[in-house]
């Protein structure tokens, strides 16, 4: 059975500075890993899909980065603001559409 | 946003008794499914559709049932509520688009307590 671990659990940092969040998962047969972001009492909202063949996806402050063959993938926010402050939320699916197992999620607050 | 919704959103029920929650999507994607969310186990896939009609177990799937008579709404159903299912409920969908799956779309999430 996959695992996904996110570390560290959670994470605090000043507004401005850039952050990395960090994805590990032990099987490396992968068709996708997708990032999301989750607010209290909320939803998951989409951040980043990554195919298996790519090695990474950017939008606007946000980079995700693949490396299957080590298991790992990694969250870059640059400049952090306030309003990032939720849980990321890292999802690998394995060999099948029933087969998407998610980490436990990296908690974020960012200090104005 | 993609369009998912979920109801009821919160539901307060007693132990024994069936429970239906319902999923509906506007977005006419073809993959369908139901995760619960747990402190400390984070999402776990309960059930998943492929297609009206065309279903099959997740991680999680015993003590639930679902069905998908429509592309648009996938139920899940919980026969003989217990409190080990005390959960928020998500639905998701996604699509496939030459042979790789797309990404999944979340609801916003049913709060379930069973007591």
């Amino acid at each position: 059975k996959q695992e996904v671990t996110q570390i560290p659990a959670a994470l605090s940092v000043p507004e401005g500075e850039n952050l990395v969040l960090n994805c590990s998962f032990t099987d490396s047969a992968i068709y996708n890993l997708q990032w999301f972001r989750q607010d209290p009492g909320k939803g998951l909202t989409s951040l980043l899909l990554i195919q298996s063949s790519q090695r990474e996806q950017t939008s606007g402050r946000l980079n995700a980065s693949l490396d299957k063959s080590s298991g790992r993938s990694t969250l870059y926010i640059a400049a952090s603001q306030p309003g990032d402050s939720a849980t990321y939320l890292c999802a690998v699916m394995g060999t099948g559409a029933n087969n998407l197992f998610f980490g436990t999620g990296t908690r974020l607050t960012v200090i104005p | 946003d993609a369009g998912i919704t979920q109801s009821p959103r919160h539901k307060v029920t007693e132990t024994g008794t069936p429970v239906t929650l319902r999923c509906h999507q506007t977005e006419n994607h073809r993959y369908m499914y139901w995760y619960r969310q747990d402190p400390g186990h984070g999402l776990r896939l309960i059930h998943y559709s492929y297609g009206v009609k065309d279903t099959d177990k997740g991680e999680v799937s015993d003590g639930y049932s679902v069905s998908r008579s429509k592309t648009e709404d996938f139920l899940l159903t919980l026969e003989s509520a217990t409190s080990s299912q005390t959960s928020v409920y998500f639905c998701a969908i996604s699509g496939l688009t030459g042979g790789s799956y797309n990404e999944q779309f979340f609801g916003p999430g049913t709060r379930l307590t069973v007591l």
